[in-house]
This record gives C-alpha cells, structure tokens and sequence, in this order.
C-alpha cells in the first residue's frame, strides 16, 4: 500500500543547477498532478497529466516541463533551476472518474534553491 | 476565474470546544468539493467530497456541510489530535477527464488541551 511516493524528500540546489522530482503511484490511477505549495499561497497546480500519453499546463508551468513516463510515474524538471523555485512540491493522482476519492497525494519534495 | 477562499486563516480552540470552519468559492460548474487534512510535513489526506447542495457527509468529529456558494466544516468537541491544516478545494467541470483541483490556502487549527 504504498500510494503515491515521491523521490527525494528534500533537496538543495545552486542557482541555474537542473534536477528531476521523481513520482510512481502503484494505485492504476489514470491522472496525475504536480502542485506546489508556498507559505500564504495554497497548492497550486504547475502541470497534469489526465491519461496516460498527455501533458497539460496548469497554474504556474513557466521554469518546469513534466514527463509522463508510463502510466505509474510522473515526472518534473526543473532545467534551470531560480530561488523563486524554492518551494515543497507535491505529486498526487486520481482515479478518473469524477475524483469520487479525491486525490492521493505523495509526502512532498522539499526544495531550497539557493 | 474559480476561486476558493478559506476563513478564518487560524483557529485556536480548547479541547470540547466546537467550532466551524468556511470555505467560499466561486466556480464555472462545480463538479465536486473536497476537504483535506494536511499535518506538518505530510502531504494533504483526502477527508470529504460533497457533489451537491444540501450534501453532507460525516467522519468522527468532523461534518462537511455543501451550500450553492459555500461549505463548512464543523468540527465538535475537538481534541488536540484534530490540530491540523484544513484544505478546501473545487473541482471546475472539465473536459478531457483530468480532475484539476482549485484549492484554498488553508485553516490551521489548533485544539489545546
């Protein structure tokens, strides 16, 4: 019973370095989404993926470009890397179906760019 | 613009001590609206989700109640393990089948002993 899990949990980068924010969900989901969360600012949505095969931008895509690699694993870069990236990201999926169980959401990657 | 809107932004209460917690939004066609859970460090846990007015669904002390522009979340005779980040968040329809969630910044809660 694993769920959504998210690698790594936390992580420093310099300023134009890249990395990738790692997503797997073992639940056969259909959707998947990233969010990030700030302080006095709420979840907000950077990209999803609705089915396997697609990609679309949320709220805040500028600075990332997601993969979905296969059905279970979502993934999100980060190619250079700014302060105002500083955040804790979060991974979640849902069924497909009208949500009827919402989203399940990973323990979150938190990320300092310094 | 779908908008969510959480009040009031901290709650402090005592243990016993029931209370209420807002969410207002505005939506073009609200498919479904979700309450989380969220504790330090953790990512959000799904609580409730509400379809349509006059909906209301239970789970120990807590009871989310759904209106045309609003829902609450009651909280009875709270005890200190209820202290926490309450999240709301509406689904917009959609098409293409993703289920987008708009969320609210969130309602600390903490319940003193």
């Amino acid at each position: 019973n694993a769920g959504v899990t998210q690698t790594p949990k936390f992580q420093v980068l310099k300023t134009g370095q890249s990395m990738t924010l790692q997503c797997a969900q073992d639940m056969n989901h259909n959707s998947m989404y990233w969010y990030r969360q700030d302080p006095g600012m709420g979840l907000r949505l950077i990209y999803y993926s609705a089915s396997e095969g697609t990609t679309d931008k949320g709220e805040v895509p500028n600075g990332y470009n997601v993969s979905r690699l296969n059905k279970r694993e979502f993934s999100l870069r980060l190619e250079s890397a700014a302060p105002s990236q500083t955040s804790v990201y979060f991974c979640a999926s849902s069924e497909g179906n009208r949500g009827l169980y919402g989203y399940t959401f990973g323990s979150g990657t938190r990320l300092t760019v310094v | 613009e779908d908008q969510v809107t959480q009040s009031p932004e901290a709650l402090r209460l005592q243990e016993g001590e029931s209370s209420s917690l807002n969410c207002s939004y505005t939506v073009s066609g609200l498919r479904g609206l979700f309450w989380y859970r969220q504790d330090p460090g953790k990512g959000p846990e799904f609580l409730f989700t509400l379809y349509s007015a006059g909906e209301e669904k239970e789970k120990e002390r807590l009871k989310a109640t759904l209106t045309k522009k609003e829902s609450f979340l009651h909280i009875t005779a709270p005890k200190p393990e209820d202290s926490a980040t309450y999240l709301c968040a509406v689904q917009p329809q959609s098409r293409g089948g993703s289920e987008k969630l708009v969320f609210g910044k969130g309602m600390k809660l903490t319940v003193n002993p």
